[in-house]
């Protein structure tokens, strides 16, 4: 099993639509979660950390749950300019992984008129 | 506003040369990272260092090498260049590693031939 798993994708929406991301991890002692964004050929950037009680930042929201090990992303209204890849990252801050990130494959978001 | 810098940007190598890919961050981060990311594909990590005189393997190391003298470099280095290191290679940092946001620099595109 993959360490980071994420909807396998793509997800092809109009503008304006809902949609949600879900991504899955597999260490119990992951203490850190994030979600980045990667447009085409460039780096991945911070789209936003993710925390226990749930975060958001305007059309976007971020859930986790530590007891299913699962993180969502969750874009309203969506924009052209949302076109990218979602990228779940997760950071185990314990035990021989240490400091160690893990990305998962990401998933592609195409918005279209 | 440096932040993190790659160089070089691009470069093409023949099979079973060698090279070092810099990365160097100026805002006085303990936790460096080096990841390589294929076509279509999600970043994997290769090293990461959590400090100065620190370094640990990420899931694909082999034919790399790295090395951590200071806080603000942290060098990959491919000893014999093969076709199947072709990939786009992100250097990354981050302060503490938890809770943090990791700054990625632009990528160096590397093509071996």
């Amino acid at each position: 099993r993959k360490e980071v798993e994420q909807d396998p994708g793509p997800f092809n929406v109009p503008e304006g639509a809902t949609v949600a991301f879900n991504c899955t991890y597999s260490n119990s002692a992951s203490q850190s979660f994030f979600w980045y964004r990667q447009d085409c050929r460039k780096e991945p950037k911070l789209l936003m950390s993710v925390y226990s009680s749930g975060n958001e930042d305007g059309r976007f929201t971020a859930q986790l749950n530590r007891a299913s090990q699962y993180i969502s992303l969750l874009i309203r209204d969506s924009k052209l300019s949302d076109s990218a890849t979602y990228l779940c990252v997760v950071l185990n801050a314990g035990g021989t992984s240490y400091g160690k990130l893990t990305f998962g494959q990401g998933t592609i978001l195409t918005v279209h008129p | 506003n440096a932040g993190v810098t790659q160089t070089p940007k691009f470069r093409i190598l023949k099979i079973g040369q060698s090279m070092t890919l810099q990365c160097t961050q100026d805002m006085n981060h303990n936790y460096m990272y080096w990841y390589r990311q294929d076509p279509g594909m999600g970043l994997k990590l290769i090293y990461y260092s959590v400090g100065a005189g620190i370094t640990d393997k990420g899931e694909v190391p082999n034919g790399y090498n790295v090395s951590r003298s200071t806080t603000e470099d942290f060098p990959l280095r491919l000893e014999l260049a093969a076709p199947s290191q072709t990939s786009v290679y992100f250097c990354a940092s981050s302060y503490r590693g938890s809770e943090e946001p990791q700054h990625f620099g632009d990528g160096t595109r590397l093509s071996i031939l």
